[in-house]
């Protein structure tokens, strides 16, 4: 079945930084790897996802990038702000279904 | 659209009773979930359902029950509560699949259920 390890389980940057959170899954058939941001008290929500016939893809300050042979995929924010505060959750695909990481929460000091 | 909704936000349940948290979604999707979520272990799937009639277990369905009579409905029953039930659940719509193009999974606010 589906696993996925996530790290760090926190990260503190300064306002400005960038943050790298890296993922790492187990089953080799998986093509689909999205990114969902959980703001406090709020339910989950898709940032960027990437498929596996592409090794990198960009929104604005957000990046994905993914390697196939290695097993891993990584989000890469730039210019850090305080509203990306947040838990951040990486996930493989399943049968019809994501199997999520353990979350990452990124504290963005101003 | 109002999207995903979910009653209760927020419920106290003693051991044993039993309850069902009910999730609504307007956006005429298929595909529906329920996860919980535990301090520190991410999101893990209770149920899904891939079309009203069809559900199928997830990798936590012990001690949950599901339902899927219609497109917009997706209610969670707990029977017999015991306290490693409390957590937060979500439940999520998506249009197709992971496989397909309209995957996104939408997800509700959450309900914070305690089981004392």
């Amino acid at each position: 079945g589906e696993n996925v390890e996530q790290h760090p389980s926190t990260l503190s940057v300064q306002e400005g930084d960038s943050a790298v959170i890296k993922c790492t899954y187990s089953d080799s058939a998986s093509n689909y790897f999205p990114w969902y941001k959980q703001e406090l008290g709020k339910g989950p929500q898709l940032i960027i996802d990437i498929r596996s016939n592409v090794g990198e893809k960009k929104d604005q300050r957000i990046a994905v990038t993914l390697n196939k042979t290695a097993k891993h995929f990584s989000l890469h924010i730039t210019e850090t702000q305080p509203e990306d505060s947040a838990v951040y959750f990486c996930a493989e695909e399943g049968y019809s279904t994501l199997t999520f990481g353990k979350g990452t929460m990124l504290l963005v000091s101003p | 659209n109002a999207g995903v909704t979910q009653t209760p936000k927020f419920r106290i349940l003693k051991i044993g009773q039993s309850m069902t948290l009910q999730c609504t979604q307007d956006m005429n999707h298929n595909y529906m979930y329920w996860y919980r979520q535990d301090p520190g272990m991410g999101l893990k799937l209770i149920y899904y359902s891939v079309g009203a009639g069809i559900t199928d277990k997830g990798e936590v369905p012990n001690g949950y029950n599901v339902s899927r009579s219609t497109t917009e409905d997706f209610p969670l029953r707990l029977e017999l509560a015991a306290p490693s039930q409390t957590s937060v659940y979500f439940c999520a719509s998506s249009y197709s699949g992971t496989s397909g193009i309209y995957n996104e999974q939408f997800f509700g606010p959450g309900t914070r259920l305690t089981v004392l």
